[in-house]
């Protein structure tokens, strides 16, 4: 059972655009989000993250939104630029009753930024 | 800070024999997870350590193992090799286990033929 998922396993936009990748999630006990983007032959890069307290999370050109009534999130990248051409990753923590906190990925959606 | 350091990047094994893969951690941080990455799969949790105490497990058979060091290095083991374990496997620490960010190597390819 995938509890979070990113259905556009791809999305190409245009440089100076708006990119939105989206990630939906089914489970309620998640309390924290996460976005990584991972270039080729390296490890997943922290990106921005956002608490299920808040709605909105804002990093320079990176905006992460939360709507738990739909258990949806999406991150937004305004401009696109080249170099952000990568695959992305949504992740989930989920509070497993004790101090420990394990995260769900999804399967990753690759960014192309056309010049 | 050196970030987290993978050995070995490249491993290639034949089916049924067994490997061992190291993973230090950012200094300071007492937290090391793994994961496994396929195509089809994406990233999937293994396990977690903390202060030398495996503290979660994923959906893995007991072929995956692990264990932490007083350093907290950390070191992750499979056993009987199949052609279906050939993945990136990552290793991600944090500074305590409630800190939500994790910080990733890049990880050991291992390819099982």
């Amino acid at each position: 059972d995938q509890q979070v998922k990113q259905n556009s396993p791809s999305l190409s936009v245009q440089e100076g655009r708006i990119s939105i990748l989206n990630c939906d999630y089914t489970n309620s006990m998640f309390d924290y989000f996460l976005w990584y983007k991972k270039y080729p032959a390296e490890g997943p890069t922290f990106l921005i993250s956002i608490s299920s307290i808040k709605d909105k999370n804002e990093d320079g050109r990176f905006t992460v939104f939360l709507n738990k009534s739909a258990k949806h999130l999406s991150l937004h990248i305004v401009p696109s630029q080249p170099g952000d051409s990568a695959v992305y990753f949504c992740a989930a923590s989920h509070f497993s009753g004790g101090s420990n906190y394990k995260l769900t990925f999804g399967k990753g959606t690759l960014l192309t930024v056309n010049p | 800070k050196a970030g987290v350091t993978q050995t070995p990047r490249y491993l290639i094994k034949t089916r049924g024999q067994q490997v061992t893969l190291s993973c230090s951690p950012i200094s300071g941080h007492r937290s090391v997870s793994w994961y496994q990455q396929t195509p089809g799969q994406g990233l999937q949790f293994l396990f977690e350590y903390f202060s030398e105490t495996q503290r979660n497990k994923g959906n893995f058979p007991g072929r995956f193992s692990g264990r932490q060091f007083s350093n907290s290095r950390s070191e992750m083991n499979v056993s009987t090799l199949e052609l279906g374990d050939s993945a990136l496997y990552l290793c991600a620490s944090t500074p305590l286990p409630q800190v939500y960010e994790q910080y990733f190597g890049p990880g050991t390819r291992l390819t099982v033929t």
